[in-house]
């Protein structure tokens, strides 16, 4: 069976200070992947999606990246926090359209 | 612009009630429509899948509606339990093109049910 691993599951960081999160998909080849943020509040905003090794695009201009270095492996980074960076990071996959986005438990980022 | 609109934001019910929830999309061309129900400080689970020929889709006690023509949704939530408390998320798929697969997603709506 599919599984999908976020870690870690909260996150306490200064501003300034560079940031790496890293989501595992596990039983199946070429998913789709996706980071999303969750402000207190909001909808999910869809930071970066990915449909193949290094092939990233990116939704919104911020200050932060994504890489996808390996076909199961999807890391959201940045090398400078900001305040507004805090929120709930969720990353999902999917491997067709028809079939539902299978999310990870998300990281909660809290920036001081 | 593609968005999905819910309402209401949030509802509180007594344990054992019904509720519905809305979902308005200007999702075009449409593909399908997901709810999903999101526990606090967990990621979204999906609850049902509508495309466009269906009209009904129910999941235990949760049945989804859909109708195509005016672009709306519902979800009916029967004999209300403690463990319903959560946000409800309508997630709505267009047609896309060159492999690539981006929902809309909803506010949701943030459902309390009290004992």
């Amino acid at each position: 069976s599919q599984t999908i691993h976020q870690w870690p599951a909260t996150l306490v960081q200064p501003v300034g200070s560079p940031l790496s999160l890293e989501c595992t998909v596990e039983g199946t080849s070429n998913p789709n992947l996706y980071w999303y943020r969750q402000a207190a509040g909001r909808g999910l905003q869809l930071l970066f999606y990915s449909v193949g090794i290094g092939q990233i695009s990116s939704e919104v201009p911020q200050n932060l990246s994504a890489s996808r270095p390996q076909d199961r492996q999807f890391i959201l980074s940045s090398k400078k926090l900001l305040l507004s960076d805090s929120g709930f990071y969720l990353c999902a996959w999917t491997d067709s359209s028809n079939q539902p986005q299978h999310f990870g438990d998300g990281t909660r980022l809290s920036i001081l | 612009k593609n968005q999905v609109e819910q309402s209401p934001q949030s509802l509180i019910i007594l344990e054992g009630k019904n509720c519905t929830l809305q979902c308005n999309y200007t999702v075009s061309p449409f593909s399908n429509l997901r709810w999903y129900k999101q526990d606090t400080g967990r990621g979204p689970v999906s609850l049902t899948i509508m495309t466009f020929s269906e009209n009904t889709k129910s999941n235990g006690r949760y049945t989804a509606t859909l109708d195509a023509d005016t672009k709306q949704s519902s979800l009916h939530i029967t004999a209300s339990q403690l463990s319903d408390s959560a946000s409800y998320i309508c997630v709505v798929r267009g047609v896309e093109s060159g492999g690539s697969y981006i929902p809309t997603f909803g506010r949701g709506t943030s459902l309390i049910v009290h004992p």
